[in-house]
């Protein structure tokens, strides 16, 4: 057990709706990343957070939102959703950043947008 | 951004032979780090290397920064060592960047 808790472990949807996906990360780490897995794109990083704020960002879509709350919980916000965003999502958390400490991943929410 | 290419992309193994798995990147790198996903769909942090070598059990890995590549060598394979294997560097924008991965599969 990694101790970063996700959830749902599933998700089915159907296209143009909004979801929420929720994250809680390991005790004391201050870091929360999101990753999209799907079959053609494989690991795909999203965005990042620390203590609070964004601090990376990659190839996340305007129809996704994400954010870290005071208590160090995040959630990912999909909305209009369509066919292609069913994936794995996974949350990964650290005491740092990448720079300097490793990444421990939960276990995913499958997502499936019919 | 940074390239990662990780060979080969697929490996068959009989149980208790050994092998190596490699990760080259395109740029310079602050970081690596390894991960197994297993055929449950988890993803277990192996290695957070970001130079030299670094053993637990039967694997161990290492990582040579200034020729940009990263080895992971996997000893007397079991079948639980069976999934996907990522190497993920980390850019020097911070982000970690994960490779398409070497499937492993190790037959009894």
């Amino acid at each position: 057990d990694s101790g970063v808790t996700q959830t749902p472990k599933h998700l089915i949807t159907a296209t143009g709706q909004r979801v929420t996906l929720r994250c809680s990360p390991r005790s004391g780490d201050l870091s929360v990343y999101w990753y999209q897995q799907s079959l053609d794109q494989g690991l795909q990083f999203l965005i990042q957070y620390y203590n609070g704020e964004e601090r990376a960002k990659g190839n996340i879509l305007e129809r996704f939102s994400a954010q870290q709350f005071p208590d160090l919980h995040s959630e990912l916000n999909l909305s209009s959703l369509e066919l292609g965003d069913s994936a794995l999502y996974f949350c990964a958390s650290s005491p740092g950043t990448p720079y300097n400490s490793p990444l421990h991943f939960g276990n995913g929410t499958r997502l499936t947008v019919t | 951004g940074i390239q990662v290419e990780q060979s080969p992309p697929d490996l068959i193994l009989q149980e208790g032979a050994n092998s190596t798995l490699r990760c080259n990147f395109s740029d310079s790198v602050n970081n690596l780090q390894w991960f197994h996903q297993n055929p449950w769909g988890q993803l277990i942090n192996l290695f957070y290397i970001p130079s030299g070598t670094k053993q637990n059990g039967r694997l161990s890995a290492t990582t040579v920064a200034t020729e940009r590549y990263s080895l992971l060598y996997i000893s007397s394979s079991q079948t639980t060592d069976s999934g996907v294997y990522f190497c993920a560097p980390t850019s020097n924008t911070g982000k970690l960047i994960f490779g398409q991965g070497t499937t492993l599969q190790v037959k009894p």
